[in-house]
């Protein structure tokens, strides 16, 4: 199956700084990628739609320059998490699809802002 | 603004026992329905559903939708241990072009042994 890899997989930073979060597809080319965000015991919600060689589209609260998304070629998508705050510190998850509406997840990447 | 809800929130079952996960959902313009499971990481990926009436099986596990009325379930025969964990049920829409997934809130399940 497709495989998905993220990097880092957990990061810890102070308040105010950057952070930059890789979304990978290993062995296939990807368009399209979504950038998710998960608090605990709670559901995935999804943040932004990654095209590849266009803006992102965010969803709806979803601050555009707070989270920086660029989908520099087929197979990367970066998410910086600009000027950090605590209330940002969740598990970031990426997905790709290769094959119509099959989505397959990176492993996350856990932020903790402190 | 497309909705879905699964149930229960959480079961508690011993090995052995059947198992069945809801999700009913509504959204405008319905492409699929998957279902995911979700231990520590990431979800991976169980079966994608876009027919109604369609049974998809892997192994123990079975899907099937119906998009008539709405929803979707998820069945677990003969439950073992490892399957605990958090079921996801997601929705993906079509506005043109790709989309990315509604999820519900997700089954906890524990199987005890």
């Amino acid at each position: 199956g497709a495989v998905v890899s993220q990097h880092p997989s957990w990061v810890i930073c102070k308040s105010g700084t950057s952070v930059k979060i890789e979304c990978r597809s290993l062995d296939f080319q990807a368009t399209t990628m979504f950038w998710y965000r998960q608090f605990p015991k709670q559901s995935l919600m999804l943040m932004a739609t990654s095209n590849e060689g266009s803006k992102a589209t965010y969803e709806q609260g979803v601050e555009k320059d707070k989270f920086l998304i660029n989908h520099a070629s087929l197979t990367l998508s970066t998410l910086t998490v600009t000027s950090a705050h605590p209330e940002d510190s969740s598990f970031y998850i990426c997905s790709a699809g290769d094959r119509g509406y099959e989505q397959y997840f990176g492993p996350g990447t856990r932020l903790t802002v402190t | 603004e497309d909705k879905v809800v699964q149930s229960p929130l959480s079961l508690v079952v011993h090995e052995g026992d059947t198992v069945t996960l809801n999700c009913s959902y509504e959204v405008t313009n319905f492409r699929s329905l998957l279902w995911y499971k979700q231990e520590k990481k990431a979800p991976t990926f169980l079966f994608m559903l876009t027919s109604s009436g369609i049974e998809k099986k892997s192994g123990r596990l079975s899907s099937i939708l119906d998009k008539k009325e709405l929803f979707s379930i998820l069945n677990i025969t003969a439950t073992q241990t490892g399957d605990s964990a958090v079921y996801l049920c997601a929705v993906g829409s079509s506005g043109g072009g790709a989309d990315g997934l509604t999820f519900g809130k997700g089954t906890h399940l524990i199987i005890q042994p």
